[in-house]
């Protein structure tokens, strides 16, 4: 049963502390994607990564970090240095450059991130 | 800059009538254009897509019309049933896999 998993659904975590959002892929794709949501907003991107060993900033990379060590996982990590890091987190995969259906992102079910 | 606006939040549609969400875009570099269904505490659902060389593409109850010189797409879901209730992004890409999202549509499908 291919599919996207993000571990857990809800985080809690002191301000200052830092904190990994896990995001796992069966459906061997080489593209990954990570967006924060906060209400009456849309999907903004954090970062991506088409291939393993690379990754690129989004739109909103400050205070976020990310790796891509194995094509199944793309972590991610809000740092301290994020202001405003209390939003829902969602983790996609897409084909990648070489296939057709590039475009077609699918999410997980999303991280609900509360620093509190 | 937001390059992909939905602007009206909300629809309110009876059930087996029409629902219409409106999305623009001002980037004439965007090439493929998409439709999520996503509702509370989950990630969105792709729902449906259109290449820039169409104009329309159908699926269903779904179809997506494109109107590039207005830079204008819409969504139709005929008919319109309370399982439709959700939030509607449309997003756009230029290539590279990236997308840029609207904010989103809330439709209610009351019965």
């Amino acid at each position: 049963d291919g599919g996207i998993t993000q571990s857990p659904k809800y985080l809690f975590r002191k301000e200052g502390q830092n904190v990994t959002l896990s995001c796992e892929q069966n459906l061997n794709h080489d593209a990954m994607y990570w967006y924060r949501q906060d209400p009456g907003q849309g999907l903004r991107l954090i970062y991506y990564s088409q291939i393993v060993n690379d990754f690129q900033k989004g739109d909103i990379a400050e205070g976020y970090s990310v790796s891509r060590e194995k094509k199944e996982s793309f972590p991610l990590t809000v740092t301290s240095a994020q202001k405003n890091p209390t939003a829902f987190y969602l983790c996609a995969s897409s084909i990648g450059p070489s296939g057709r259906f590039y475009n077609e992102q699918f999410f997980g079910p999303g991280t609900r991130l509360t620093v509190l | 800059d937001q390059q992909v606006k939905q602007n009206s939040p909300s629809l309110s549609v009876q059930e087996g009538r029409i629902s219409i969400l409106n999305c623009d875009y001002t980037n004439s570099m965007f090439d493929y254009f998409l439709w999520y269904k996503k509702y509370p505490a989950e990630g969105p659902t792709f729902l449906i897509s259109i290449s820039s060389i169409k104009d329309k593409n159908e699926d269903g109850r779904f179809t997506v019309f494109l109107n590039k010189s207005a830079k204008h797409l819409s969504l139709h879901i005929v008919p319109s049933q309370p399982g439709d209730s959700a939030v509607y992004f449309c997003a756009a890409s230029a290539g590279g896999g990236k997308l840029i999202f609207g904010q989103g549509t809330e439709l209610s499908v009351k019965p």
